[in-house]
């Protein structure tokens, strides 16, 4: 059965830095490519940043391109997102996800339970 | 960027009726790599359809997706009550960035 249990986030003041952790279990956790998902309070979902199975690639959104870094750990099962210089704008759940494909195609199909990150002074 | 854009925001219905949400891509690139997400208050995104028209494991029958290109659909063909919640379409056949539509929240009539 597969799980992906996250932890980190809480409330940082603007410009501060914040790291979130998502341990995986009940599956190759190196076979597939990991990803970041945020939801702001009351609004939809947006895509923040993917990394491939090996830790190889990564990839972000651009409002979160030199601040965000993600990275993974596949001796540990955990992906990892460390977020530096943040605004009120990242106040948010971060979910981490799972690509439901070994291939290329970046659906996904196990979420973990997500973690609020509320920037604010 | 591939915009996503969901029609209706909000859609009031009663339980058994049919229900069809509407999912509309700003560029043809997007072919079939069209998925489905149900999420509720307080609660994770499920999975509902990928590939624009394959079920996820577990999803009931009752769930059904088509379109390519542009255009998609999804269906609900009887409404149950724990089927009240948003419904989101995400399109991977473009990235960076992956996007999602902003949602139609499907409620009580």
């Amino acid at each position: 059965q597969v799980h992906l249990v996250q932890s980190g986030g809480g409330v940082v003041k603007p410009g501060g830095s914040l790291g979130l952790s998502c341990v995986a279990s009940g599956f190759s956790f190196s076979d597939y490519s990991l990803h970041w998902v945020r939801q702001a309070p009351g609004k939809g979902l947006e895509w923040v940043a993917l990394v491939s199975s090996d830790g190889d690639n990564k990839y972000y959104t651009d409002s979160v391109k030199g601040r965000f870094a993600i990275s993974r750990d596949n001796s540990r099962n955990t992906l990892y997102l460390q977020m530096d210089r943040l605004g009120a704008e990242d106040t948010a759940v971060y979910f981490c996800a799972r690509a439901g494909s070994k291939l290329a195609l970046y659906y996904f199909d196990y979420w973990g339970q997500g973690s609020l990150v509320t920037v604010s002074s | 960027e591939i915009v996503m854009t969901q029609s209706p925001a909000t859609l009031s219905v009663s339980p058994g009726e049919r229900v069809t949400l509407s999912c509309r891509a700003s560029q043809s690139a997007v072919s079939r790599n069209l998925a489905w997400y149900q999420q509720k208050p307080g609660q994770t995104p499920r999975l509902l359809i990928y590939g624009a028209s394959t079920r996820a494991t577990g999803i009931p029958a009752r769930f059904s997706g088509s379109g390519s290109g542009t255009e998609f659909t999804l269906t609900i063909s009887s409404l149950q009550s724990e089927d009240f919640a948003v419904y989101y379409c995400q399109q991977y056949n473009v990235w960076p960035p992956l996007t999602f539509g902003g949602g139609t929240k499907v409620q009580i009539k």
